[in-house]
């Protein structure tokens, strides 16, 4: 069965420090991965996306990776702030169908506090 | 900038009563999707279309319907509203495959009493 699985659930961190968060992924035949942040209320933003031939990609104080061996990705943010409180939810698409079917984890709702 | 638009972004109504979600985008995606979250949960598929007349049911069984008669326009219809259909929707669009251009629209937070 094709799973997305994140980790931690929830996450309190102070203003200015830094965080990881993990997704752990058995999707197959493996086409990409998606990292997006949701606030509270509102859609998906995306933030990142990789192949299987990419191991980091970057965006901003974002910075994402992936082995596709382990089938584990990480999101790093750098510098927290307020703004970054929200719901992340690592996203992975297959491509054993023309949908690309999309498999949704269900997020590390990460909090920065001041 | 989002390109997909959806309203309203909030419902309350009556049970019973019947309802229509909009959703617009103007990237001139082929593809269209509808999905269902409850708060801490997962997004699902409810519903998805390759083109204009093209409608697919997805992986959660939704008593919803949809329509595509414009690229742009892909509305979600509830006949009639129940308790159980209290939730967040969310519209995405993509172009071809799923590649960079998979956008979600802010979402409607329905709510039925």
């Amino acid at each position: 069965k094709n799973q997305v699985e994140q980790s931690p659930q929830s996450l309190i961190i102070l203003e200015g420090k830094n965080c990881t968060l993990q997704c752990n992924y058995t999707v197959s035949p493996f086409s990409n991965l998606r990292w997006y942040k949701q606030d509270t209320g509102r859609g998906p933003v995306s933030l990142t996306i990789m192949t299987f031939s990419e191991n980091t990609k970057s965006n901003g104080r974002y910075t994402a990776t992936l082995d596709a061996d382990t089938k584990q990705s990480s999101l790093h943010i750098t510098a927290s702030q307020l703004s970054d409180s929200a719901s992340y939810i690592c996203v992975v698409s297959d491509r054993g169908s023309t949908l690309g079917r999309l498999y949704f984890g269900r997020g590390t709702q990460l909090t920065v506090w001041p | 900038e989002a390109d997909i638009y959806q309203t309203p972004r909030y419902l309350v109504i009556g049970t019973g009563k019947k309802i229509t979600l909009e959703c617009s985008q103007t990237m001139g995606h082929d593809k269209m999707y509808w999905y269902q979250q409850d708060p801490g949960m997962e997004l699902h598929l409810i519903h998805y279309s390759y083109g204009v007349n093209s409608t697919e049911k997805g992986d959660l069984s939704s008593e919803s319907t949809v329509s595509r008669i414009r690229t742009e326009h892909f509305p979600l219809t509830l006949e009639s509203a129940r308790p159980s259909h209290t939730s967040q929707y969310l519209c995405a669009s993509s172009d071809v495959g799923t590649g960079n251009g998979y956008t979600f629209g802010s979402g409607t937070r329905l709510t039925v009493v």
